[in-house]
């Protein structure tokens, strides 16, 4: 079956600094991966995504890589703003007809200033 | 811009009632979606509507749960007899089209169970 393991929050960092949040994945078939963001109070938004091998999703100075090889697309933004502070979720659907996202736990990101 | 809306935002209910959440998906969408989310642990898919009919459902979604799109703009999931373990925040999501298109999430119900 279809899992992602995303890594354990909470985490804090102070403002302009460089956060990674690490996703792998395991799928069966082919997947298209996610960065969800819910904002407080908010439900959940797309962030960014990725479709297939080496693509580079990007959105808001957040970038995510599809490495197939080691089944990972890991969150990355170089200089953070307290405005980031939320919840990120990784997740994929496979590409069968339907498109039931599979989510990880989610990471909940402060940014202090 | 469109938004999902979910109401209640909090709903407290005693075991063994029934509750429906509702969700009111974007207007020109087709596609709609039940996530849930207990506490400290994963989103999990509930089940996936299209065309007034059930297309998925995962193994949470037993008899106890169904869906209803009534009146064209709600779209309601109810538990019949509610137990503790149903206490979760609950998200509605919708989207225009099916593959490769983005589903759109609601703020989300918080169901907790006594």
């Amino acid at each position: 079956g279809n899992s992602v393991t995303q890594m354990e929050g909470p985490v804090t960092l102070s403002e302009e600094a460089f956060l990674t949040i690490n996703c792998t994945y395991t799928a069966t078939g082919y997947p298209s991966l996610f960065w969800y963001v819910q904002y407080p109070g908010e439900g959940l938004q797309l962030l960014l995504k990725a479709t297939k091998a080496d693509d580079k999703g990007s959105n808001k100075g957040f970038e995510a890589t599809y490495r197939k090889e080691t089944t990972s697309f890991h969150l990355e933004k170089g200089s953070v703003q307290v405005s980031d502070s939320a919840v990120y979720f990784c997740a994929l659907t496979t590409n069968f007809g339907n498109e039931k996202l599979t989510f990880g736990t989610g990471t909940r990101l402060t940014i202090i200033p | 811009e469109p938004e999902v809306t979910q109401t209640p935002s909090h709903q407290v209910t005693q075991m063994g009632q029934e509750v429906i959440l509702r969700c009111v998906p974007i207007s020109n969408h087709l596609y709609f979606y039940w996530y849930r989310q207990i506490l400290g642990q994963k989103v999990e898919f509930l089940v996936s509507f299209y065309n007034n009919e059930i297309s998925e459902k995962s193994e949470i979604f037993d008899d106890q749960f169904s869906v209803e799109r009534p009146d064209g703009s709600n779209f309601t999931l109810k538990i019949r007899s509610t137990k503790l373990e149903d206490s979760a925040m609950y998200f509605c999501a919708s989207s225009v089209g099916w593959e490769g298109y983005e589903q759109y999430f609601g703020p989300g119900t918080r169901l907790t169970v006594t």
